[in-house]
C-alpha cells in the first residue's frame, strides 16, 4: 500500500512554456503532499507543502508565482512550472503522508524536466 | 547554522560485508530521524524511522542507531548484496507543523560481488 504516482515521468519543453506535473496517491487519501526538487548528485530540497483545499506553503526562496501548486483533492496535487527556463531543469519529486502514519512520507517516482 | 551531513564519498564494499553509513546533524533537535533508499532516476523509498527516545531499530538486514547526544545516526546493512547498491539518504523531522523533513546529501553504496 501507500503508492504515489507522478505524471509525466519525463518532459522536455521549450523555454517560456509552462509544464504541469501531477502527483497522485493511488491507494490512500493524502493528508499532506510535498514537492521537492533535486539537482544531479544533490539531495532533495523541499519546495512547498500542500494540503487539500488550501494554499500551498512555500519554502524560503521558492517563487510561488513561478511554481504554482494546486491541491484539488485528497489524492491529487499538481505543480505547474510557469514560463520555464533552462535553470528550471531538474528532477521534481512529490511525496504524500497518510493519516495513519503522519511521520512517514511516501514518494512518487519523480519527473525529469528538461527545458531547452 | 543547521546542517545534516552524510559522507559524500561513495562506499565500496564487498558482498557479504556490513556497510555502515553515518548521518551527523547540528543545530537540530529532531523528534525522529528516517533513512531512505534512492535508486538513480527514482524517488526515495522509506526504510526505517527511529525516534529520539529509541537507541536502535532493526528491519531485516538493516539496523539504525540514534544518539541524540552525539547528534548522530548510524545505518548498517549487514550481509550486503549487490542489490543493496543505491544512495541512502537520512532525513530529519525539523519540528515544523506538517511533518516536514530535511534531507542529507546521501551516501552512495556500491556492493561488489
Amino acid at each position: 500500500g501507500a503508492v504515489v504516482s507522478q505524471h509525466p515521468s519525463r518532459v522536455i519543453c521549450k523555454s517560456g512554456t509552462s509544464v504541469k506535473i501531477e502527483c497522485r496517491s493511488l491507494d490512500f487519501q493524502a493528508t499532506t503532499m510535498f514537492w521537492y526538487r533535486q539537482f544531479p548528485k544533490q539531495s532533495l530540497m523541499l519546495m512547498a507543502t500542500s494540503n487539500e483545499g488550501s494554499k500551498a506553503t512555500y519554502e524560503q526562496g521558492v517563487e510561488k508565482d513561478k511554481f504554482l501548486i494546486n491541491h484539488a483533492s485528497l489524492t491529487l496535487s499538481t505543480l505547474t512550472v510557469t514560463s520555464a527556463h533552462p535553470e528550471d531543469s531538474s528532477f521534481y519529486i512529490c511525496s504524500a503522508t497518510r493519516l495513519a502514519r503522519l511521520d512517514t512520507q511516501y514518494f512518487g517516482p519523480g519527473t525529469r524536466l528538461t527545458v531547452l | 547554522s543547521q546542517k545534516i551531513e552524510q559522507n559524500s564519498e561513495a562506499l565500496n564494499i564487498q558482498e557479504g560485508k556490513t556497510a555502515t553509513l553515518t548521518c551527523n546533524y547540528t543545530n537540530y533537535s529532531p523528534a525522529y530521524l528516517q533513512w531512505y533508499r534512492q535508486d538513480p532516476g527514482r524517488g526515495p523509498v522509506f526504510l526505517l524511522l527511529i525516534r529520539e527516545n529509541e537507541k536502535e531499530k532493526r528491519k531485516e538486514r538493516l539496523k539504525v542507531t540514534f544518539d541524540t547526544t552525539l547528534k548522530q545516526s548510524l545505518f548498517h546493512i549487514t550481509a550486503s548484496q549487490p542489490a543493496d547498491s543505491a544512495t541512502y539518504l537520512c532525513a530529519l523531522d525539523i519540528g515544523a507543523a506538517g511533518n516536514k523533513l530535511t534531507f542529507g546529501g546521501g551516501t552512495r553504496v556500491l556492493v561488489k560481488p
